[in-house]
């Protein structure tokens, strides 16, 4: 099974300021088809995960352009370029390359300091 | 508008059964291939079974082999799992979630199980 590390385990910010959060793969993500199946989650308090990025840095359907994503291989970034409030709550990471199955990265929280 | 809504949660004792249910309603559910993942405190997010969009694939984690089982109706657009032989390990938020990999993805709200007696 793959592997996902996910870096920090926490991550205080302040308003305004950029954040960035690492995940590694003990496998290279590059699927035969040429594409790499990398996605990242937000799950605010109380609320299911949402997508926010995927195949490393595409960004979903009413994602805020300050979310990014970024990275090939094993290594992949998320960041945000100037947090806000709403942006506060626990972030995953996740590989649909080589599955099943799924995994998921232990996730990392973003709180304001 | 895409709702996944999930049912069929709730408490139940070592070793019993529930069935949990998936509603799809917004979007080509026929479509898609389909997930179960859940969430508990201790394990994180944690995949349990997949099913292809026909419903003639699917695989399980091996956490749950044997003693779930995945299945879907694509005339009513549901999502369903059968929880057999439960354990205190199985207790989390269960949520039906897919697909993963092009530019559509849909998550449910989720239903609570709770293993205990």
């Amino acid at each position: 099974d793959v592997v996902m590390t996910q870096s920090p385990l926490s991550l205080p910010v302040t308003l305004g300021q950029p954040a960035s959060i690492s995940c590694r793969s003990s496998q290279r993500l590059v699927y035969s088809d040429g594409n790499t199946y990398l996605n990242w989650f937000q799950q605010r308090p109380g609320q299911p995960p949402r997508r926010l990025i995927y195949q490393v840095s595409n960004r979903d359907s009413g994602v805020p352009d300050r979310f990014s994503g970024s990275g090939s291989g094993t290594d992949f970034t998320l960041k945000i370029s100037r947090v806000e409030a709403e942006d506060v709550g626990i972030y995953y990471c996740m590989q649909g390359t080589h599955w099943p199955p799924l995994t998921f990265g232990g996730g990392t929280k973003v709180e304001i300091k | 508008q895409v709702h996944l809504v999930e049912s069929g949660g709730g408490l139940v004792k070592p070793g019993g059964s529930l069935r949990l249910s998936c509603a799809a309603s917004g979007f080509a559910f026929s479509d898609f291939y389909m997930t179960w993942i859940r969430q508990s405190p201790s394990k994180g997010l944690e995949w349990v079974s997949y099913i292809s969009s026909s419903g003639s694939i699917v695989y399980y984690a091996d956490s749950v082999k044997g003693r779930f089982t995945i299945s879907r109706d694509n005339t009513k657009k549901s999502l369903y799992l059968q929880m057999n032989s439960l354990t205190a390990e199985d207790t989390a938020v269960y949520y039906c979630a897919g697909p993963f990999r092009g530019s559509s993805s849909y998550w449910g709200q989720g239903t609570l199980v709770t293993v205990s007696s």
